[in-house]
């Protein structure tokens, strides 16, 4: 069974509309991640949130952690047609050693 | 890609033949893993390795082997391929901690016959 779940598992917006993916988990983390796949190609890495930090932000990415209802969530502002991919969730757990994935939530962004 | 080559990048080969894929890294990682992307199943990690000679098993191990002889190379080994090994396989390098990202290879989309 995943450690992440995302939701939705597809998301169809136009441009300059936000992008909002959460993700849920089952046990304690050490840190939560999110990362992006284009068609065909490997994982990029967005952004990492630690147990103990409740939000971040990178340009137009925000990441929400609350670890008491073991969930995350990932907004993207003004999105662009070239954000068009999917986006994972991972989790590390004991220690770190082992990054256990979501099954991704596949967005559109119409132009 | 942080200097991370997957070879080859696609392979068709016939159940119950061996397969060896490799991940190489050009710079002198510790960790370095190894998953399979499916539809319906996200990314799920088969094994990974912390040092030469140095590995351990992930979710989804049965049917794979690796090994690590040298800190560049992580060999993934189907030894009798199955119908249900056809998949995309990632490998991926973590450059710090465990409070770092993963950085991954294209990956190696095989197909088993």
């Amino acid at each position: 069974s995943q450690q992440g779940e995302e939701d939705p598992q597809a998301l169809s917006i136009q441009e300059g509309e936000n992008a909002t993916m959460n993700c849920s988990y089952k046990t304690s983390i050490n840190n939560l991640q999110w990362y992006r796949q284009n068609s065909g190609r490997g994982l990029v890495h967005l952004i990492l949130i630690r147990s103990n930090e409740r939000e971040k932000h990178s340009g137009r990415l925000r990441v929400t952690l609350d670890t008491s209802k073991k969930s995350s969530s990932l907004l993207i502002t003004a999105s662009r047609a070239a954000d068009t991919a999917s986006y994972f969730c991972a989790t590390a757990v004991n220690a770190g050693n082992m990054l256990t994935f979501g099954g991704g939530t596949r967005l559109m962004v119409k132009p | 890609d942080a200097g991370i080559t997957q070879s080859p990048r696609h392979k068709v080969t016939e159940t119950g033949t061996p397969v060896t894929l490799r991940c190489h890294q050009t710079e002198n990682h510790r960790y370095m893993y190894w998953y399979r992307q499916d539809p319906g199943h996200g990314l799920r990690l088969i094994h990974y390795s912390y040092g030469v000679k140095d590995t351990d098993k992930g979710e989804v191990s049965d049917g794979y082997s690796v090994s690590r002889s040298k800190t560049e190379d992580f060999l993934l080994t189907l030894e009798s391929a199955t119908s249900s090994q056809t998949s995309v396989y990632f490998c991926a390098i973590r450059t710090g901690d465990y409070n770092s990202p993963l950085h991954f290879g294209n990956g190696t989309r095989l197909t088993v016959t």
